[in-house]
């Protein structure tokens, strides 16, 4: 497609509920990340995959966080049984594939949780 | 770990001052340094990058430089615009990983 695409755009959750959110990055990005953007906090990394497999999942704040990715492309964040601490913006990023380090990062426009 | 640190805002200027937003870096190896930068109502973008030491990135104006001995990529503009308004996020990363500071909002005012 022509930028990541992440969808819902909104999500509005019981604290407790499962939720899903998806990212579609740009066609031929091997590299995908995963922040989470909070008031005061700024943005904070959660994980980050070359092809389907992920080299650092140290940023996932607790076990209920999992990430997958399938194909080399689409990737799914999971939270489970929600928290209102979980409330924040997640963005997702992908990349060419860089010998030098990160290449520039393409940012879609996030999906906003609140946790009520 | 690795870590950036940049100043914190919010930095309100005056049109045409100069501008300087710090950042420091502590990470194994050398990491690639990225300044990207989120107009309102936009997504963040890229601003400008440097993957060795003394390199420049520069962009729109902006420049930084790649400081090992500081372990710094300070962000200046000579003039700074309203249309400067952004918020600004220092990053840094190697190997494929790449983590920010917390931003800094910058306002210019006419």
């Amino acid at each position: 497609g022509a930028g990541v695409s992440q969808s819902p755009s909104n999500k509005v959750t019981e604290k407790g509920k499962d939720v899903e959110l998806r990212c579609d990055p740009i066609s031929g990005h091997t590299a995908l990340y995963w922040y989470r953007q909070s008031l005061g906090q700024g943005l904070e990394f959660l994980i980050y995959f070359q092809g389907n497999s992920a080299p650092d999942k140290s940023g996932l704040p607790s076990d209920r966080f999992s990430a997958e990715r399938t194909g080399g492309s689409v990737s799914t964040l999971t939270i489970q049984r929600t928290q209102q601490e979980d409330s924040a913006v997640y963005l997702c990023a992908s990349s060419r594939r860089s010998l030098t380090g990160p290449g520039e990062l393409f940012f879609g426009e996030g999906s906003r949780l609140t946790v009520l | 770990g690795n870590s950036v640190t940049q100043m914190e805002g919010p930095v309100t200027l005056s049109e045409e001052a100069f501008l300087t937003i710090n950042c420091t870096y502590t990470a194994t190896g050398y990491p690639s340094l990225f300044w990207y930068v989120q107009y309102p109502g936009e997504g963040l973008q890229l601003l400008l990058k440097a993957t060795k030491a003394d390199d420049k990135g520069s962009n729109k104006g902006f420049e930084a430089t790649y400081r090992k001995e500081t372990t710094s990529f300070h962000l200046e503009k000579g003039s700074v615009q309203v249309s400067d308004s952004a918020v600004y996020l220092c990053g840094g990363g190697s190997q494929g990983n790449l983590i920010f500071g917390k931003g800094t909002k910058l306002s210019v005012k006419p």
